[in-house]
């Protein structure tokens, strides 16, 4: 399967600012997810990362707050922007190299906001 | 409104037994099913899936059931081995390959 890097692997953040998350799959795929964990809480999808064009946002993510960024079909960004306490959560990418595949994840990127 | 539940948090087995872990779906439009398996500071491991077609799929000591007409599938490990000891998560889809949805996952204890 194919090896995900996320960077950065976790951080702590004053409120109000923003922090990029970097998702490197060391192959092409075809699909690739952005997923938040908050505490005590299971998976939720924030979006399908599309390349060359704009992301999918599920029901409650907008664009404003969670914007992505999908140049190639081996790297995506993902910004949480104007960060409040509540963002606070372990935010995940994952591929899936065909729909018939199982997707894959990366090990996260572990966010503090203070 | 949770369409993945997993209603048992925490399960606890003997190094040997069997352990079975749970979940139960509301969405009659999913058919492709995945297990997890995540342990502290990493990211969700890809375990076992099924497709609907199918009731059975084995890989190892793990097998998966699905059971369409109770909206239920059910994860064996056999024998249970203390590195199992991990929050196992329930996936679903509508098709394979596309957004997940998950439980809210079952913690596996298991002793020797």
């Amino acid at each position: 399967s194919a090896v995900i890097s996320q960077k950065p692997s976790r951080d702590i953040c004053q409120r109000g600012t923003s922090l990029t998350i970097q998702c490197q799959v060391d192959s092409q795929v075809t699909m690739m997810f952005w997923y938040r964990q908050q505490p005590g809480q299971s998976l939720t999808l924030i979006a399908t990362a599309n390349q060359g064009s704009e992301a999918t946002y599920e029901s409650g993510f907008v664009i404003d707050k969670f914007p992505i960024s999908r140049p190639n079909l081996t790297f995506s960004t993902l910004t949480v922007s104007n960060m409040s306490p509540e963002d606070s959560s372990i935010y995940l990418c994952s591929v899936a190299p065909d729909r018939y595949q199982p997707q894959h994840f990366g090990d996260g990127t572990r966010l503090s906001i203070l | 409104d949770q369409q993945v539940k997993q209603n048992s948090p925490s399960l606890s087995v003997q190094e040997g037994r069997i352990s079975i872990l749970n979940c139960d779906y509301t969405n009659s439009m999913f058919d492709y099913f995945l297990w997890y398996k995540k342990y502290p500071a990493e990211g969700p491991t890809f375990l076992i899936s099924i497709s609907s077609i199918k009731d059975k799929n084995e890989d190892g000591r793990f097998t998966v059931f699905l059971n369409k007409s109770a909206k239920h599938l059910s994860l064996h490990i056999v024998p249970s081995q203390p590195g199992d000891s991990a929050v196992y998560f329930c996936a679903a889809s509508n098709q394979a390959g596309t957004a997940l949805i998950f439980g809210k996952g079952t913690t596996l204890s298991v002793s020797s």
